[in-house]
């Protein structure tokens, strides 16, 4: 099956310093989205990319559908507190099996000091 | 509403009993999921049910016995489990195919078995 490969694995910055993590595969996507997941909670989407080379930003966040449709990034700008979290990647299975199996990455986990 | 419920939202049980966890959306979508997530990796998917129906059942184990009583309402039944089935379970439910728009996710029950 597909692997996503998500890095780094875990992120320790100082309040007010930019993020960036990566999701790249040996596959191609359709689809790519950003998922943060707080303590004992379930995963948020943050964004969503559906074309290659797609830029899009929500809020601090920016993340970026990659032209060979093989990897994406996600950017947080100016990091503060709450957005300590896990942090993953998640694409469509390729099987094109509908109502599909989300592949994940293995995720990113990030801590921010004040 | 553009939430999904689960309930409860912590469950501790004994090998030998039966429990049932529940899930619950009214945003009119009509897939429905049941994840397991391990503490710090990414969420597994276990069942996929698309318009009411079983579609993908991840060859998981018997013990764990998913039924969808309607649009709205997901279950998943527990009995005989086993201590390493201890995990947070996350319902989740998508509009359509989860390539075009992602999945909301709930806050999960957090399952102890002793």
């Amino acid at each position: 099956g597909q692997q996503l490969n998500q890095s780094p694995q875990s992120m320790f910055i100082q309040e007010g310093e930019d993020v960036s993590m990566n999701c790249t595969s040996s596959s191609i996507f359709n689809t790519w989205l950003w998922y943060k997941q707080d303590p004992g909670e379930g995963p948020v989407l943050l964004i969503a990319l559906y074309k290659a080379g797609e830029l899009t930003s929500n809020g601090r966040l920016t993340a970026q559908f990659g032209i060979t449709r093989k990897d994406s990034f996600l950017n947080i700008s100016a990091s503060i507190p709450s957005d300590v979290g896990i942090y993953f990647c998640a694409g469509p299975y390729a099987g094109g099996t509908s109502y599909g199996k989300l592949t994940f990455g293995q995720g990113t986990i990030l801590t921010v000091h004040p | 509403d553009t939430e999904v419920t689960q309930t409860p939202k912590h469950l501790v049980m004994g090998m030998t009993n039966k429990k049932s966890l529940k899930c619950e959306q009214h945003m009119g979508h009509r897939a429905m999921y049941w994840y397991k997530q391990k503490a710090k990796k990414p969420p597994e998917l276990m069942f996929v049910y698309s318009y009411e129906k079983l579609s993908i059942n991840e060859s998981v184990p018997s013990r764990f016995s998913p039924e969808c009583p309607n649009s709205s309402l997901l279950n998943l039944h527990l009995h005989a489990l086993q201590p390493e089935d201890s995990a947070l379970y996350l319902c989740a439910s998508s509009q359509g195919q989860a390539t075009n728009y992602g999945y909301t996710f709930g806050s999960g029950t957090r399952l102890t078995v002793v």
